[in-house]
């Protein structure tokens, strides 16, 4: 049972599509996370919701819009995709508190855009 | 602009040996420094998350230190296997500002380990 769940896994789109990744957390945590994998592997903040609440919003286009039905989903919808939109995207999720250990992460939605 | 910078960035061990890398990060608004284990092909695993200046953390053969005021955490490996080889990730988490709540990774340190 899949404690953070992407899909899909791959994307293969063209240029100017728009496309969803869809994240699902079941561990009942508030916090849910969209990073990006940049070119050099470093793995960057986009997005944080606490609560279905926009918390982060790091400087990444408007093309980019997260959405949050529940605290358990956080979708990332992207608009007019550009080549260099292609990349691995991350959701992940965290519950801080006593017992913190760290953030859960999905395996990754590996975005190709041709 | 946080650094978070890690070394070496990669490091090739023979199967029984220790190692250990090292993670450098802002001294100031320090929150938290995490550990993650990244195999390829999987997604990051959290390892550990250290708050305290003077921290050790310890999960098997692996374990780590955190040294707040200068900045740097070390994570060890004691008896290195071929499971362990995997991208080590280390990130910090600031205080307040536009730090706070979020991780902010280092490039991770590749660590092979040769049977």
């Amino acid at each position: 049972d899949t404690a953070v769940s992407q899909t899909p896994k791959y994307l293969v789109t063209q240029m100017g599509n728009d496309k969803s990744i869809k994240c699902e957390q079941n561990l009942g945590h508030d916090t849910m996370y969209w990073y990006k994998q940049d070119s050099k592997k470093f793995l960057k903040i986009m997005f944080s919701y606490n609560n279905k609440e926009l918390i982060i919003n790091e400087t990444v286009p408007n093309r980019f819009s997260p959405k949050s039905p529940d605290k358990a989903h956080l979708n990332l919808h992207i608009n007019s995709l550009e080549l260099g939109d292609s990349a691995v995207y991350f959701c992940a999720s965290s519950q801080e508190g006593q017992n913190f250990y760290g953030y859960t992460f999905g395996s990754g939605t590996r975005l190709t855009v041709v | 602009i946080l650094n978070v910078e890690q070394s070496p960035q990669s490091l090739h061990v023979q199967e029984g040996d220790s190692t250990n890398f090292t993670c450098s990060f802002p001294s100031s608004n320090f929150y938290a420094l995490h550990w993650y284990r990244w195999e390829t092909a999987k997604s990051p695993e959290a390892l550990f998350v250290m708050t305290l200046n003077g921290d050790e953390k310890k999960k098997g053969r692996i374990s780590a230190t955190l040294n707040t005021k200068e900045g740097y955490s070390y994570l060890y490996i004691k008896g290195s296997q071929p499971e362990d080889s995997a991208t080590y990730l280390c990130a910090f988490s600031g205080a307040g500002g536009t730090s706070y709540g979020k991780l902010t990774f280092g490039q991770g340190t590749i660590l092979t380990v040769h049977p």
